[in-house]
């Protein structure tokens, strides 16, 4: 999706093994968002940002942590992932908390762990 | 908590009209969103209302809310192929710190 770019677009990865998902985007939003997609369950919000040098917990923040360095970037970490993570992850940014223009999301990590 | 609810399912024929219900739980939201997510893509907005509104059209696309019993529908005319799809509802609750919340979406399926 134009102005969000996730990185990787597929991973597997082993048991107690840890990764990095990289969030990148080139609209200038404040707002970011980590959100993950599991059948039957919807989109449930990992953690968000709402500015530079911020984070803050969503719905389901165990086993992940965040960091938003950069304005443009996001990073979403599994320092020791579990079978319970494999899930397509979605990365997501706004203007603002109640944006009228709702967000716009990158095109998912789909991350598969054994 | 808050908590957005959608049937899962549901499957029309070509040329039919599709409805797609919600119902959410924070009635001071300020808007109201319908997300399509097609197989193996993300989701792209396809239209919000403003909750001083009850119906909002565009194209094919027909949004009605009833604030009063804190429902949402979508409804699309003609329905088509191309139109199979997933939809989620959201809402955003007006209170600080908190993020667009999903329903579960929505499985539309249409046969030619």
């Amino acid at each position: 999706n134009a102005g969000v770019t996730q990185t990787p677009k597929f991973r597997v990865l082993k048991t107690g093994q840890s990764m990095t998902l990289l969030c990148a985007q080139d609209m200038n939003h404040e707002y970011m968002y980590w959100y993950r997609q599991d059948p039957g369950m919807g989109l449930r919000l990992i953690h968000y940002s709402v500015g530079e040098g911020t984070t803050a917990k969503g719905e389901v923040p165990d086993g992940y942590n965040v960091s938003r360095l950069k304005k443009q970037n996001f990073l979403l970490g599994l320092e020791s992932a579990a079978p319970s993570q494999t899930s397509v992850y979605f990365c997501a940014i706004s203007p603002g908390q109640r944006a009228n223009y709702g967000y716009t999301f990158g095109s998912g990590t789909r991350l598969t762990v054994v | 908590g808050e908590d957005v609810e959608q049937s899962l399912f549901l499957s029309v024929r070509e040329g039919d009209s599709s409805v797609i219900n919600c119902t959410y739980t924070d009635s001071s939201s300020t808007y109201l969103y319908w997300y399509k997510q097609e197989p193996g893509a993300g989701l792209q907005l396809l239209t919000y209302i403003f909750s001083n509104m009850d119906m909002k059209q565009d194209q094919r696309l027909t949004v009605l809310l009833n604030k009063k019993d804190k429902h949402l529908s979508l409804r699309i005319a003609d329905t088509q192929t191309g139109d199979s799809a997933i939809y989620f509802c959201a809402e955003i609750p007006n209170q600080a710190g908190t993020a667009l919340i999903f329903g579960k979406g929505t499985t539309l399926s249409v046969s030619s």
